[in-house]
C-alpha cells in the first residue's frame, strides 16, 4: 500500500544552522508533494507544494525538493530560528487526488 | 483571511452520548475533511466530502458518520461515544483542483469519559 514516512526522532539544532527533515515514500509515485507545520494544539498550516516535475521550490528561508528517483523530499529551513520549532508534516496525494497520504510529522527544535 | 472554523476547541462527554463536531469553512471549498490526530498515529481520515450531500470513507469510518447538507458546513458525528474516540479531531477544507493544499480549523479535543 502508499506509504510515506519521516524521521521519526526528534531534530535538534542551533539557532542559525540550516534544519533539513526527510520524506520518503514507497509504492507510489506522486503527482505533488505538500509539507505543513504543525504547533502543538493546532491544525496544521501548508508551506510548500512541490510538483512531480519540479526539482526544487524556495519560499523565503525554506526550500523543498523532490527526487522521483530516490523517491524522496528533503525540506530545509535554513538561516533556523527558535520560532521555527514545531512538527513539520509531508504528505502526498492519493491516487483519485481527492484526498492525501499524510507521513506522521517530524519534530524540529530550535536551540537559542 | 481564509477561514475554518470549529464549534468547539474542548468538549467532554460521556460514553454513550450522541457527539456533534461542527466544521464551517468561508473560501466556498468544494472539499471537506474530517480527520483525527493521536500520539504515534499521525492524521487518519475518518470522512470526507467533495460536494454538497457527497461523501466518501477515509481510513478509519468506523463509529463516525457526518453530514454535509450546505456547502459550507461539514458535521462529524459520533452516535454513541467511546473512550476510543477520545481525541484531537481536525476539519480541514480544500479547494478544487489537484494541487490546492488543506486549510485546517484549530481542531476539538475530545475526552470521551
Amino acid at each position: 500500500s502508499q506509504k510515506i514516512e519521516q524521521n521519526s526522532e526528534a531534530l535538534n539544532i542551533q539557532e542559525g544552522k540550516t534544519a533539513t527533515l526527510t520524506c520518503n515514500y514507497t509504492n507510489y509515485s506522486p503527482a505533488y508533494l505538500q509539507w505543513y507545520r504543525q504547533d502543538p494544539g493546532r491544525g496544521p498550516v501548508f508551506l510548500l507544494l512541490i510538483r512531480e516535475n519540479e526539482k526544487e521550490k524556495r519560499k523565503e528561508r525554506l526550500k523543498v525538493t523532490f527526487d522521483t528517483t530516490l523517491k524522496q523530499s528533503l525540506f530545509h529551513i535554513t538561516a533556523s530560528q527558535p520560532a521555527d520549532s514545531a512538527t513539520y508534516l509531508c504528505a502526498f496525494n492519493a491516487g483519485n487526488n481527492r484526498k492525501l497520504i499524510w507521513g506522521l510529522g517530524t519534530s524540529l527544535a530550535v536551540n537559542p | 483571511d481564509v477561514k475554518v472554523t470549529q464549534s468547539s476547541r474542548y468538549l467532554v462527554k460521556r460514553t454513550g452520548e450522541k457527539v456533534f463536531l461542527e466544521c464551517v469553512q468561508d473560501m466556498d471549498h468544494e472539499n471537506m475533511f474530517w480527520y483525527r490526530q493521536d500520539p504515534g498515529l499521525g492524521l487518519r481520515l475518518i470522512y470526507f466530502s467533495y460536494d454538497v450531500k457527497m461523501k466518501e470513507k477515509g481510513d478509519i469510518p468506523e463509529g463516525y458518520s457526518v453530514s454535509r447538507e450546505k456547502k459550507e458546513r461539514f458535521s462529524l458525528i459520533l452516535e454513541s461515544a467511546s473512550t476510543n474516540q477520545t481525541s484531537m479531531y481536525l476539519c480541514a477544507s480544500r479547494g478544487a483542483g489537484s494541487y490546492n493544499e488543506q486549510f485546517f480549523g484549530p481542531g476539538t479535543r475530545l475526552t470521551v469519559l
